[in-house]
């Protein structure tokens, strides 16, 4: 049952461009959203997050977009530079006080020079 | 400020061997997850520590694995007895248990069962 879903395994964007990276949820409980960014042979790298009582956060070149009713967030990444290019996880998490997080499958991104 | 330290960096075992895999949160943390990335997937959580506590290890296996994270040290995941299919990227993360939800992860130790 994956209760966290990315659905597009790759995307590949030319450098300078908006990268949107998509993430849908099933479980009406997550109130946290993380968004992890992963290089090969590296752990994740917390990057930017939202709660649920926001639609929108921003920090520097990353915006995550959070959808409720949708249940859907996306993260835009502007302008996308090379040293984007990683594997990127949406995460969510519920109840405080146990912050375990769920992941997506992952989206690989590359960005073209 | 020191990161996540996770060691060994890569474990290669036998079938039926013991593998164990230490965690040393950041200063300051006192929560600890370890989470498992099998090949071309996602993480995958499988226990929750604070200091002398399991919280919640609904993700872990009923058997040959455990979890601790002692008074003082790392924490420690042990898996006994291990079989190709334990052969994964195990990942440890930890946060200071306030209101934030953001975890903060280690290198990674790869297993390799043979």
């Amino acid at each position: 049952d994956q209760q966290v879903k990315q659905n597009s395994p790759s995307l590949s964007v030319q450098e300078g461009r908006i990268s949107i990276l998509n993430c849908d949820y099933t479980n009406s409980m997550f109130d946290y959203f993380l968004w992890y960014k992963k290089y090969p042979a590296e752990g994740p790298t917390f990057l930017i997050s939202i709660s649920s009582i926001k639609d929108k956060n921003e920090d520097g070149r990353f915006t995550v977009f959070l959808n409720k009713s949708a249940k859907h967030l996306s993260l835009h990444i502007v302008p996308s530079q090379p040293g984007d290019s990683a594997v990127y996880f949406c995460a969510a998490s519920a109840d405080f006080g146990n912050e375990k997080l769920t992941f997506g499958t992952g989206t690989r991104l590359t960005i073209i020079p | 400020n020191a990161g996540v330290m996770q060691n060994p960096r890569h474990l290669v075992r036998r079938r039926g061997q013991e593998a164990r895999l230490r965690c040393s949160p950041m200063k300051g943390h006192s929560h600890v997850y370890w989470y498992r990335q099998l090949p071309e997937e996602g993480l995958k959580f499988m226990v929750y520590l604070q200091k002398e506590n399991i919280i919640d290890e609904s993700g872990m296996p009923k058997e040959r694995f455990s979890a601790e994270f002692p008074k003082e040290g790392p924490s420690i995941l042990r898996i006994q007895q291990v079989v190709r299919g334990d052969s994964a990227a195990y990942f440890c993360a930890s946060s200071p248990g306030d209101w934030l939800h953001e975890q903060y992860f280690g290198p990674g130790t790869r297993l390799t069962v043979t």
